[in-house]
Parts: structure tokens; sequence; C-alpha cells
């Protein structure tokens, strides 16, 4: 069964750079989430859409933003980048249709700022 | 706001059962469960809508109690896979509103 999947898995920037996560979510499901994962934390609400409209905002930086295209996958933005914003970023999806299906995640980036 | 979970961490040898609660101050449409071992994925368990239902498959079950704002994931004879974070997840509303607040987590380790 296809999965979300996620690029790059690993990524190193300095302070200041940018970086942009991408994200494809599982064909038909209608909902993207992004979620930071900081070590030994618990998964943080981000953002997300629906049929590509933003649909909620978590405590997303003003540094950060995203978006959905006409293909729904998704993309993370994050500029001036700190330290503090090195975390496993996640991407889920979910058909909002399914109220008995859980949101399925990807394997995640793994951001690390230096 | 975030769901609280206890304990926060337990052992067990392999074969004994555990209860892991999650409790929410907020009126709750669903609850999820997720495992989620070390720098991969949170892995989807089952969902519980209000109502009061009870849930299960093999040896991992799941209650909510709409009430009380409270559910419980029983794990009975425990395997060696078990071992990871158990997340309870709330959310307070359906469709596309709706967004996953995940709880503290409770960090189960199963030996030998």
């Amino acid at each position: 069964a296809a999965g979300v999947i996620q690029s790059p898995r690993h990524l190193i920037k300095e302070k200041r750079e940018t970086a942009t996560l991408k994200c494809y979510p599982i064909p038909r499901h209608d909902t993207v989430y992004w979620y930071q994962q900081g070590p030994g934390q618990d998964p943080q609400f981000l953002i997300s859409f629906y049929e590509k409209m933003q649909s909620d905002k978590g405590s997303i930086p003003d540094r950060f933003s995203a978006q959905q295209f006409s293909d729904y996958h998704s993309e993370l933005n994050m500029s001036s980048l700190e330290l503090g914003d090195s975390a496993l970023y996640f991407c889920a999806s979910r058909s909002t249709g399914g109220d008995l299906y859980g949101y399925t995640f990807g394997s995640g980036t793994r951001l690390t700022v230096v | 706001q975030q769901p609280v979970q206890s304990p926060q961490a337990v052992i067990l040898r392999e074969g004994e059962d555990a209860v892991i609660n999650c409790s929410s101050s907020k009126a709750l449409y669903s609850v999820h469960w997720y495992r989620q071992k070390h720098g991969e994925a949170p892995v989807f368990l089952m969902i519980l809508l209000k109502g009061g239902e009870q849930k299960g498959h093999d040896k991992i079950s799941a209650s909510f109690n709409e009430k009380k704002q409270q559910s419980s994931l029983y794990l009975t004879a425990s395997q060696l896979s078990y071992s990871g974070t158990y997340f309870c997840g709330t959310e307070r509303e359906t469709g596309t509103a709706s967004k996953l607040t995940f709880g503290t987590g409770t960090r189960l380790q199963v030996t030998l």
C-alpha cells in the first residue's frame, strides 16, 4: 500500500539558512498535517491543509510557511533557521471522510541546524 | 490543554500486562492511540469515537469514557515488539477542522 513520502530524510543547515521539506500524501487523502517533534518530546501540530487550502494553524513560527499544491503534495518552508528548529518534522495525511481511520505519518525529515 | 498520560514510563517483563491512561480537560470527539519507536514515525493503533466504545485487536485494546474525557490503552501478554513510546491523540471536532493533539507520552519497555 502507498504510504506518505517525505523528503529529504535528513537535512543539515546552518543558522540563518532556509530549508524546504516536501511531503507526498497517500493518494485520495484530502488532508495533510505537519508536526514538529523535538528530542524526547511529543509531536507538536504546525499546520494543516484540506483540499489545498490551509485549514488550521498551530504553533508555527512566522519564519515558517507551508502550502499544498495542485497535485496535493505539500511543502514546509523554513527561513532564518535557528538552532532550536532542529527536530524531526513529520507530515501526515488522512481522509476526512473516514472518521474510523487515523493519521498516516511519513518517515519524517530530521533537520539539524548547526 | 495537552492530554496528560500516565504513567510516564513503565518497564514490563515479556508476557506481563500494562494499562496506559490518557486524560483530557476538554470535551473530545475522538481519541487515537499511536506507538512510536525511537527515530521513527508514530504508527496508528486504533481510534475511538465518542460513545463510550471499547475496541481492540489481538492483545491491544482501548476504552473511551466520553463523560470523563478519559481513555485507556490495555496491553496484554506484552511482547518485545511492544516497546516504544505510546501517545494518545485527541480530536475535539471532526471533519476538515480536526487536528490531533498528542498527549504527554508513555515510554514502555518490554524486557525478557
